[in-house]
């Protein structure tokens, strides 16, 4: 079973609409990532926590929010989807004083 | 926010050949990190560097740390098919605590 899981894979929403996506990792990491990924840009950082009482923003925040439930659990929320929102999402851990973050399989997320 | 420059941009090349591609920053890093992302999946950590003129290789993979600590450098030796994918560096500066700035990253074709 895959170590850090993203669900759902693919939506397609409209304009407006609040999305949710979710995060959940089985490799006991306390720090836990959201990074968005767009064609020729790389990866940008949207929020980070580094325990459950922890949550910083990233580079690009804006229009996003996020909650830690949990040390396992990591959920991104777009509170008013809008299209340039469209864009590859992915969650990453790594354990405190590690360099290496292990990815999730990404969330590919279609505003309309 | 930091800005992480790759080149090239993407790469065709024939299988057999040696790959070279390169990252550059106008800020200082103190820890480079080579990243490969497999079509449809997250990124994977390939090589992590802690020190100015560090030079470390992961089987057909060699990574170095630039002297001036602004870029790095990655070489993939007699490429194969399974090459296939876009690789990014990622780097964490002394000035930003620990937020990882990734590259706009390189797709590399091989051709059979």
């Amino acid at each position: 079973d895959a170590d850090v899981t993203q669900t759902p894979r693919n939506r397609i929403t409209k304009t407006g609409k609040r999305i949710m996506l979710e995060c959940s990792q089985t490799k006991g990491h306390d720090r836990m990532y959201w990074y968005r990924q767009d064609p020729g840009l790389g990866l940008q950082l949207i929020y980070y926590s580094f325990d459950v009482k922890d949550i910083n923003k990233g580079e690009i925040s804006d229009g996003y929010s996020v909650s830690r439930q949990a040390q396992a659990k990591f959920s991104l929320s777009l509170e008013s989807a809008i299209p340039n929102q469209t864009a590859l999402y992915f969650c990453a851990t790594s354990d405190t004083g590690g360099v290496e973050q292990f990815f999730g399989p990404g969330t590919r997320l279609t505003v309309l | 926010g930091q800005q992480l420059n790759q080149s090239p941009q993407s790469m065709f090349i024939q299988e057999g050949e040696d790959v070279s591609m390169n990252c550059t920053s106008s800020s200082i890093f103190n820890t480079w990190l080579w990243y490969k992302q497999d079509p449809g999946e997250g990124p994977v950590l390939l090589i992590a560097l802690y020190k100015a003129g560090e030079l470390t290789s992961n089987g057909r993979l060699t990574a170095q740390f630039g002297i001036t600590r602004k870029d790095s450098f990655l070489n993939i030796s007699a490429s194969i098919p399974s090459d296939v994918g876009i690789y990014f560096c990622a780097g964490l500066t002394p000035y930003t605590g620990n937020q990882f700035y990734f590259g706009t990253g390189t797709s590399l074709t091989v051709i059979p």
